[in-house]
């Protein structure tokens, strides 16, 4: 499978725990995007990275989030001390830049959080 | 910031019916709008895009409109068939800092088709 991947699919912790995610995305794509999406409700952004470069987040990833790309291929998205709102679809996407256009954005299957 | 509103949020059609599903959007920087798809715990796939610089695009049963003075755009399905039943997002895109493009999904809107 050459799309993009995340793990784990599926994550239930309890509230104060810290949990992590995995991006990996499609090769050579040099963007990284996460997005948080609740029940009943479209993507929301959450922040980007350019290869390793972490250039825009949002007013939604408060401090206990942390996103990293290392090495500018996988991305991992950290949340600490959980709480029952974090519980969402985190999903990752990848795209390639296109000089002059803008990007598809391939998403991933996501990992579900559930902060019990 | 970017508010993107989708109507309507649910749409039930007869299977050969044709299907519309609309977005109006308020960031006039706005210049990108992808449509994609999501099927029951899926991740969400690319249907359509069309650039601001295109009032019409058209792949197969799949047509996108965009009108930039009025700020919207519709998604078009004609002769729908039961596999098209799913959620259907909209999205309006800009650039934000380094040329990356952030998306801002509307709520989505459930189609199905019924036989």
């Amino acid at each position: 499978d050459t799309g993009v991947s995340q793990n784990p699919r599926h994550k239930i912790t309890k509230r104060g725990q810290n949990v992590t995610f995995r991006c990996d995305p499609i090769s050579e794509h040099n963007r990284l995007y996460w997005y948080r999406q609740t029940l009943g409700q479209g993507p929301e952004f959450l922040t980007y990275f350019q290869n390793e470069a972490q250039l825009e987040k949002s007013r939604l990833l408060s401090d206990r989030f942390s996103a990293e790309r290392p090495k500018g291929s996988f991305s991992t998205l950290e949340i600490q001390r959980t709480e029952q709102g974090d519980s969402a679809m985190y999903l990752c996407a990848s795209s390639l830049t296109y000089r002059g256009s803008q990007e598809t954005q391939y998403f991933g299957p996501g990992t579900r959080l559930l902060v019990l | 910031g970017e508010n993107v509103e989708q109507h309507p949020s649910t749409l039930s059609v007869q299977e050969g019916d044709s299907a519309v599903i609309k977005c109006t959007y308020s960031d006039s920087a706005s210049n990108y709008f992808p449509w994609y798809k999501q099927e029951l715990g899926k991740r969400p796939q690319l249907i359509i895009d069309i650039r601001s610089n295109v009032g019409e695009k058209k792949d197969q049963r799949i047509a996108v409109t965009l009108n930039k003075t009025a700020k919207h755009f519709s998604l078009h399905i004609t002769e729908t068939q039961p596999e098209d039943s799913a959620v259907y997002f909209c999205a309006a895109s800009r650039r934000v800092t380094g040329g990356g493009n952030k998306l801002t999904f509307g709520t989505g809107t459930q189609l199905k088709v019924e036989l």
